[in-house]
């Protein structure tokens, strides 16, 4: 069954630590795993997206890194600020199934003062 | 926002009337979405569009239907709503079905009481 799983659920952090979140993927076949913000009341903002090819991608103070041998990737923040607070939820494309968006259920950040 | 707009932002209705939600998308592309998310879930896939007259069922499409006469406008109607209809809505569009991004609309808050 195609599912992504995050871990952790929930994060508390100080402004200015960093962080890194997980993603573990059982989806088959593979096309592209993406890296989503969602704010609280707003629709998803895309962070990053990679294919099989690439083990790195970063986006400002976000950093994707994937791992397609063991299917798993992380969402690595630096340095945080009080608007990283939001939900962070990794999702996988299948390449089969007319390339179908398979989403996890986020992990939820709060960034403190 | 990638030129999306959803309508109504929020909406109150009894059970068993009719709702339509609207997106409404000024860039003209092909690809258009209907999602929900609810707790505890993933954004689930209800009906996706790939151009004017051409729709498809997604994975919970059970009690909605979808009309795409323009290229613009995608239209997601509850024949009838219920409780378990209550949710947010997301439209999002894409550019393609490859390894291309996922634009989201802010959303709309439905509860059916």
């Amino acid at each position: 069954k195609n599912q992504v799983e995050q871990s952790p659920q929930s994060l508390i952090i100080l402004e200015g630590k960093n962080c890194t979140l997980q993603c573990n993927y059982t989806v088959s076949p593979f096309s592209n795993l993406r890296w989503y913000k969602q704010d609280t009341g707003r629709g998803p903002v895309s962070l990053t997206i990679m294919t099989f090819s690439e083990n790195t991608k970063s986006n400002g103070r976000y950093t994707a890194t994937l791992d397609a041998d063991t299917k798993q990737s992380s969402l690595h923040i630096t340095a945080s600020q009080l608007s990283d607070s939001a939900s962070y939820i990794c999702v996988v494309s299948n390449a089969g199934n007319n390339r179908k968006l398979i989403w996890g259920l986020g992990t939820s950040l709060a960034v403190n003062p | 926002d990638a030129g999306i707009t959803q309508s109504p932002r929020h909406k109150v209705t009894e059970t068993g009337t009719p709702v339509t939600l609207r997106c409404h998308q000024t860039e003209n592309h092909r690809y258009m979405y209907w999602y929900r998310q609810d707790p505890g879930h993933g954004l689930r896939l209800i009906h996706y569009s790939y151009g004017v007259k051409d729709t498809d069922k997604g994975e919970v499409s059970d009690g909605y239907s979808v009309s795409r006469s323009k290229t613009e406008d995608f239209l997601l109607t509850l024949e009838s709503a219920t409780s378990s209809q209550t949710s947010v809505y997301f439209c999002a569009i894409r550019t393609g079905t490859g390894d291309t991004e996922a634009f989201f609309g802010q959303g709309t808050r439905l509860t059916v009481v």
